[in-house]
């Protein structure tokens, strides 16, 4: 089946640093999404990207839908201490909501 | 306040027993879904359910089956046949549902899942 390359697959930060991660597919995608999940909870929708070349906004985080269509990224500028968590990008090309995609997810933690 | 309703919360079962998890939407969503999460795997999809007593496999069905005689509720039960049945279970569901005229977009609201432990 289809599967999202999501990268990195952990990361430590330092309050204040800039974060990045993206997610590759080898098939096109319709739309591109940004979830988090927060330890012991379920994922929360930050960005849904419909558009190639689309560039949204969500407060410090930023994602793109890459023009391909096969790829995304996702940037939190001035990471905080509750930026901690799992971010997974999920790909979705329409039709039966079956055909969700999920990456592997990266894990974000502080730095000790 | 609107949400997805996961319980319990916590559950430990012994081998051989089945176990039903409970899941509960007052967004007044058509279509409701099952996710397993193992560490490092991301989430892969057991069931779905787009309307009303109808549901699909999703990539990982076999050991588990659902019903869906309310659109508020979509409970998983998970069999002797899984084998590997410890895992956070996750529920979700979408607006959208059956129809050409709904627009799809994959957005899911998610519960506070539910951790299977089999001792």
């Amino acid at each position: 089946g289809q599967q999202l390359n999501q990268s990195p697959q952990s990361m430590f930060i330092q309050e204040g640093e800039d974060v990045s991660m993206n997610c590759t597919s080898s098939s096109i995608f319709n739309t591109w999404l940004w979830y988090k999940q927060d330890p012991g909870e379920g994922p929360v929708l930050l960005i849904a990207l419909y558009k190639a070349g689309e560039l949204t906004s969500n407060g410090r985080l930023t994602a793109q839908f890459g023009i391909t269509r096969k790829d995304s990224f996702l940037n939190i500028s001035a990471s905080i201490p509750s930026d901690v968590g799992i971010y997974f990008c999920a790909g979705y090309y329409g039709g039966s909501q079956g055909n969700l995609i999920f990456g592997k997810g990266t894990k974000l933690s502080v730095k000790p | 306040d609107g949400g997805i309703t996961q319980s319990p919360k916590y559950l430990f079962r012994k081998e051989g027993q089945n176990v039903t998890l409970s899941c509960e939407q007052n967004l007044n969503h058509d279509a409701m879904y099952w996710y397993r999460q193992d560490p490092g795997q991301g989430l892969r999809l057991i069931y779905y359910s787009q309307i009303v007593n109808d549901f699909q496999k999703g990539d990982i069905a076999e050991g588990y089956s659902v019903s869906r005689e309310k659109k508020e509720s979509f409970p998983l039960t998970v069999t002797s046949a899984q084998k590997n049945p410890t895992a956070f279970y996750l529920c979700a569901s979408s607006r959208e549902g059956q129809g050409a005229w709904r627009r799809t977009t994959g957005e899911l609201f998610f519960g506070e899942g539910s951790r299977l432990t089999v001792l």
